[in-house]
């Protein structure tokens, strides 16, 4: 299945780069969303963006910034992360938010390691 | 605040053997129930989901799950395993038509062929 898309797969970062994680859905959706996946903790909420506008902060450090140019694209901008930033970053989009029937579909994430 | 509780960490089984992943979860409303995998390597797919109706409902791959509302619990079960459903599987919740979806830890099955 190819709906959402990610890219890199896998990033190797120093703790001064810039780097970005792209994602993009072919799905027609209309909600896009980040989550950061680490060992043995669940899934967290990042950032959720619906027609392109911000929805949802969950509270994340700055030296994350998201972009949606679109609906069908999102990207992570990272800046200065630290070592316990490593994990797998994972994209997932949705028709829309407020719809009852609302369900997420996810990309295969991008596993990054900070250095 | 919404949480989801799996209360297995790490389930071993024999193929045939049936199968049973506990979720719990903490949400007064109405809720939507999702029952996610992620076989080795690959990407979180959806294995079934419960909005509203029937509270059994089915999903891929021979996969049920039962909604039951005075327990605030959305068992996972199925019959007879394989081996290829060794994969880890997550439970989560989205709480009313605007709630953040929220997974629990996940419950990591391994069939032994």
């Amino acid at each position: 299945e190819t709906g959402v898309t990610q890219t890199p797969r896998h990033l190797v970062m120093g703790m001064t780069n810039k780097k970005s994680l792209k994602c993009e859905q072919h799905l027609g959706h209309n909600a896009m969303y980040w989550y950061k996946q680490s060992a043995k903790k669940p899934l967290e909420l990042m950032f959720v963006y619906n027609f392109k506008e911000q929805t949802e902060n969950n509270s994340v450090p700055s030296r994350f910034s998201p972009e949606c140019p679109n609906s069908s694209h999102l990207f992570l901008h990272l800046h200065t992360l630290q070592p316990e930033d490593s994990a797998l970053y994972l994209c997932a989009s949705s028709q829309e938010i407020r719809w009852g029937g609302d369900t997420q579909y996810f990309g295969p994430g991008t596993r990054l390691t900070v250095l | 605040a919404q949480s989801v509780s799996q209360h297995n960490h790490h389930v071993i089984l024999s193929e045939a053997a049936s199968l049973e992943l506990g979720c719990n979860y903490s949400y007064g409303g109405t809720v939507n129930l999702f029952w996610y995998v992620q076989y080795p390597g690959q990407h979180l797919q959806l294995l079934l989901k419960y909005f509203s109706g029937d509270p059994l409902v089915k999903g891929i791959k021979g996969f049920e799950a039962e909604f039951i509302k005075s327990k605030f619990s959305f068992n996972l079960r199925k019959p007879s395993v394989q081996w290829s459903d060794t994969a880890e599987y997550f439970c989560a919740v989205k709480g009313g038509s605007q709630g953040n979806l929220i997974f629990g830890k996940g419950t990591k099955l391994s069939v032994k062929p």
